[in-house]
């Protein structure tokens, strides 16, 4: 079975650009987490999508902005970036029945 | 503010020894512990989760909870090179709308020399 995948890889954005990062969960989870993760750092929590409603906010600004679609995929968005937005953007992937949230390849954002 | 706690390290270990990894956490009503591998570049792998007190063991990990103390720990025995990675300690399950969302330690970095 494929794992969660994300895209793009890779991003380089300037300061004040908006950009939409995408994310499959497993087949057969319906919920998908998303997670900044900086350097030296552990991934910080975002936002928690169950059945296509939002159930959780991390400590973001109101740029951060993300949704569900019926087949469970997700995208998450941030408008007027900034440098310190450069990150790990991580998503993951749980089922209904388990706590276990299984991470994406991640995507690595630049913004100079 | 929920805190999850780990040494940073790094925490060198000689191939074949036991590395033990240590994390503590904040939030006295969370349910629900995980532990991750992360090499360098990479994305977090899920190695072991926890959810009652006392040991469980999978392989050559051993993880350890004790709610009393709100402290996790992992036990890697006969540690390879291939362990050399960082280890992130996650936390969930505490009483707030998002009752799932991770907490995550800094991560503790582990070197394994050959």
């Amino acid at each position: 079975d494929a794992g969660v995948t994300q895209s793009p890889t890779h991003l380089i954005k300037t300061r004040g650009q908006q950009v939409t990062l995408r994310c499959s969960p497993i087949s057969g989870h319906k919920s998908v987490s998303w997670y900044q993760q900086v350097l030296g750092q552990g991934p910080q929590f975002i936002f928690q999508y169950y059945e296509k409603e939002e159930r959780g906010r991390g400590n973001f600004p109101d740029r951060f902005s993300a949704r569900q679609f019926p087949n469970y995929s997700s995208e998450l968005n941030v408008n007027a970036l900034l440098l310190g937005d450069s990150a790990l953007y991580l998503c993951a992937s749980r089922s209904g029945t388990s706590n276990e949230q299984y991470f994406g390849p991640g995507t690595r954002l630049t913004v100079t | 503010q929920k805190e999850v706690e780990q040494n940073s390290g790094p925490l060198s270990v000689p191939e074949g020894a036991i590395a033990s990894l240590n994390c503590t956490y904040s939030d006295r009503v969370s349910q629900s512990f995980f532990w991750y591998r992360q090499y360098s570049g990479k994305s977090p792998e899920l190695i072991m989760s926890i959810y009652s007190n006392g040991d469980k063991e999978d392989g050559r990990f051993t993880a350890q909870l004790n709610k009393a103390s709100q402290y996790v720990s992992l036990l890697i025995r006969d540690s390879q090179p291939s362990d050399s990675a960082t280890y992130l300690c996650a936390v969930n399950g505490g009483l707030n709308q998002a009752g799932t969302a991770l907490i995550f330690g800094k991560g503790t970095t582990l070197s394994v020399s050959s």
